[in-house]
């Protein structure tokens, strides 16, 4: 089994809709992050948390939220989808305990298309 | 700007030696370095990182420039295997500042 599993694999919504993104670890690492990726872009950072209780804004943090509702819950929330916001989605864990020494581990994304 | 430069694709040829450079100027003393690599429909995964010194493990080798200026990864027997996009990153340390800030990467084709 995957150690970082996100949900759904592919998703297709309207503009509009409420869409939530999953993501689950049992690698049992306190910070967790997401990210989007578009193409020719890389990868950008959305939102990270460090522990239950701290949530941090990314570079594109406008138009989601997050919840981590667990240690080894991490969910992206878009509250009103829009078509820029098509792009794959990865989720990420790292142990927490060497600074910016880390490994990340990812998940295997979400394909997210908003029409 | 947090962000570092690599070219956008290279080659090589099989069975070849890969120095895939990055460029980071405005690193401070204590961000490491860090590469990782996407292969076709994954995420990406952890190859190798480093502060000052060069670090080798069993994926590649990491060269460090002494003003940590810039870096560059070593693929020491490029295969087919290998092809995909490897990111340059360097992490931040100041607390509350976000860490782990991808660029854009490089694409790696292999020949055979």
């Amino acid at each position: 089994d995957a150690d970082v599993t996100q949900t759904p694999r592919n998703r297709i919504t309207k503009t509009g809709k409420r869409i939530m993104l999953e993501c689950s670890q049992t690698k049992g690492h306190d910070r967790m992050y997401w990210y989007r990726q578009d193409p020719g872009l890389g990868l950008r950072l959305i939102y990270y948390s460090f522990d239950v209780k701290d949530i941090n804004k990314g570079e594109i943090s406008d138009g989601y939220s997050v919840s981590r509702q667990a240690q080894a819950k991490f969910s992206l929330s878009l509250e009103s989808a829009i078509p820029n916001q098509t792009a794959l989605y990865f989720c990420a864990t790292s142990a927490g305990t060497g600074g910016t020494n880390e490994k990340l581990f990812f998940g295997s994304g979400t394909q997210l298309s908003v029409l | 700007d947090a962000k570092t430069t690599q070219p956008n694709s290279m080659e090589s040829n099989e069975e070849e030696p890969v120095h895939l450079p990055c460029n980071h100027s405005t690193i401070s003393g204590t961000d490491y370095i860090h590469w990782y690599r996407q292969l076709p429909s994954q995420g990406p995964e952890y190859v190798i990182h480093g502060l000052t010194s060069n670090v080798n493990n069993r994926m590649a080798s990491l060269a460090i420039a002494e003003d940590r200026k810039s870096s560059t990864l070593i693929l020491h027997r490029a295969t087919l295997r290998d092809a995909a996009v490897y990111y340059c990153i360097r992490s931040r340390t100041t607390s509350g500042t976000y860490k782990y800030i991808f660029g854009t990467g490089t694409r790696l084709k292999v020949l055979a």
